[in-house]
C-alpha cells in the first residue's frame, strides 16, 4: 500500500522563525519528490522539487531528501504570515506512480 | 499563459442529475488527471490518462467516467450525481505519469450536490 505520511498539524510557528515540514514515504522506488503549497480555496502550486539525496535551496525554501530513511522535508526560513497555508508532499517515479500526502496546515503567527 | 483550464468553476446539481467537468491544457503534456479534495482527506485520484487514448482508474473512480478527447482535453462526467460527490475537483497535467515531472493544477471546480 503506497503511503505518503504528513503530520496534519496545525503547525504554529512565530514570524521570522524556521518552519520545518516533514514527510515520509513507503515506496522505495520513488525517485522524485515535490512540495506544493495550497492556500485555502485555491489550487496547489509547486514550491520545490528534489530528486537526489541532500539539500536543495531556493530562496527561503530548502528541501531535504534522505532516500535511505525514506524521508523528505521542507524548511522555510524567515517565515512570513503569507507562508500560512497547507503544504502537500508528493512522491513520484516509483512503481505506484504519483502519491500525495494529506498535507500539513502551517500557521505563521505575527 | 493559460496552463490548465477547467470549467465550470462552480456548479450546484440536484441528486440524480448529470454533468461534465471540462479540462484543457496547453503545455503539450502527455498525462492528465482528475482529483477530488475533501476536508481531511487530501487529494484523491479519480481517474488519470497516461497518454492520449488511454485512461485508468485511480483511488476513487466509482460514480465517474472520463474521456480523453485528444491530447489537450480530459473530461470528467458524473452520470447520476450523489451528495457524496460534493467536493472540489482539480484537473492536472504532467509530462508523464512516472517520469517524476511536475504536476500542474487547474484552478478547481466547486461542485455541490443537493
Amino acid at each position: 500500500q503506497k503511503e505518503v505520511e504528513q503530520n496534519s498539524g496545525p503547525l504554529s510557528v512565530p514570524e521570522g522563525a524556521i518552519a520545518s515540514l516533514n514527510c515520509t514515504y513507503s515506496d522505495r522506488g520513488s525517485q522524485s519528490f515535490f512540495w506544493y503549497r495550497q492556500y485555502s480555496g485555491k489550487s496547489p502550486e509547486l514550491i520545490m522539487s528534489i530528486y537526489s539525496n541532500g539539500d536543495k535551496e531556493d530562496g527561503r525554501f530548502t528541501a531535504q531528501l534522505n532516500k535511505a530513511s525514506q524521508y523528505v522535508s521542507l524548511l522555510i526560513r524567515d517565515s512570513q504570515p503569507s507562508d500560512s497555508a497547507t503544504y502537500l508532499c508528493l512522491s513520484g517515479g516509483g512503481a505506484d506512480g504519483l502519491t500525495f500526502g494529506k498535507g500539513t496546515h502551517l500557521i505563521i503567527q505575527p | 499563459n493559460a496552463g490548465v483550464t477547467q470549467t465550470p468553476k462552480f456548479q450546484v446539481l440536484k441528486t440524480g442529475q448529470s454533468m461534465t467537468l471540462q479540462c484543457a491544457q496547453d503545455m503539450n503534456h502527455n498525462s492528465m488527471y482528475w482529483y477530488r479534495q475533501d476536508p481531511g482527506m487530501g487529494l484523491r485520484l479519480i481517474y488519470y490518462s497516461a497518454s492520449e487514448g488511454t485512461t485508468d482508474k485511480g483511488e476513487v473512480p466509482n460514480g465517474y467516467n472520463v474521456s480523453r478527447l485528444n491530447k489537450r482535453e480530459f473530461s470528467l462526467r458524473l452520470e447520476s450525481a450523489a451528495p457524496s460527490q460534493t467536493s472540489v475537483y482539480f484537473c492536472a497535467s504532467s509530462e508523464g505519469p512516472r517520469s517524476g515531472n511536475t504536476i500542474y493544477f487547474g484552478e478547481g471546480s466547486w461542485l455541490t450536490v443537493v
